[in-house]
């Protein structure tokens, strides 16, 4: 399977645990992105890497979440002292970068986890 | 603020049937406007993509267009199947920037 894939697909928490995602990209990929989807929304940009570096960080990104992609292959998303606000499906892509001028690189999306604070 | 606002919410047609989904946006600088399918509970996937200067694009049964100078996209299904049923999300590329803007996107159900 040559697909972006995270694990786990589904995660149940109780409010005040932490939790940690894995998103594994396209193995030729450079660069890495996080999105946040709520149900009946479109995905919302939270962080991005190229390589092992994070380039930017939404401002949904709060303290206490954190993203590492620390030998510029896979991915984590730490979320700690969970919300019930924090429900909501987490999504990962990946893409190779590419000249602008070629109609930009496109996202690969994985399936996402979708996590339950309960 | 760049925004990408899509219509119908939601919207169910009869199989065989044909549908246009909408999409304004007021993303500026422009480089680049997408739509996506997103089955129920999977990650979105490309089904077109459009530069400035391209006014349709075509994916099979998906028939994309595009007017810059309006800000208007739309995307056109053609005898629609019972697989169809779906989110389609518009996304438009900030020029320069790797950021991606969602629409919230169109719920399709096509019903036999």
């Amino acid at each position: 399977d040559t697909g972006v894939s995270q694990d786990p697909r589904h995660k149940i928490t109780k409010r005040g645990q932490n939790v940690t995602f894995r998103c594994d990209p396209i193995s030729e990929h450079n660069r890495l992105y996080w999105y946040r989807q709520t149900l009946g929304q479109g995905p919302e940009f939270l962080t991005y890497f190229q390589n092992e570096a994070q380039l930017e960080k939404s401002r949904l990104l709060s303290d206490r979440f954190s993203a590492e992609r620390p030998k510029g292959s896979f991915s984590t998303l730490e979320i700690q002292r969970t919300e019930q606000g924090d429900s909501a499906m987490y999504l990962c892509a990946s893409s190779l970068s590419v000249s602008v001028g070629q109609g930009g690189n496109t996202q690969y999306f994985g399936p996402g986890t979708r996590l339950t604070v309960l | 603020k760049n925004q990408v606002e899509q219509s119908p919410q939601s919207l169910i047609i009869l199989e065989g049937k044909n549908c246009t989904l909408q999409c304004n946006y007021t993303v500026s600088p422009f480089s680049n406007l997408r739509w996506y399918k997103q089955d129920t509970g999977r990650g979105p996937v490309s089904l077109t993509i459009m530069t400035f200067s391209e006014n349709t694009k075509s994916n099979g049964r998906y028939t994309a267009t595009l007017d810059a100078d309006t800000k208007q996209s739309s995307l056109h299904i053609t005898a629609s199947q019972l697989s169809d049923s779906a989110s389609y999300i518009c996304v438009v590329r900030e020029g320069g920037y790797n950021k991606l803007i969602f629409g919230a996107g169109t719920r399709l159900a096509v019903h036999p």
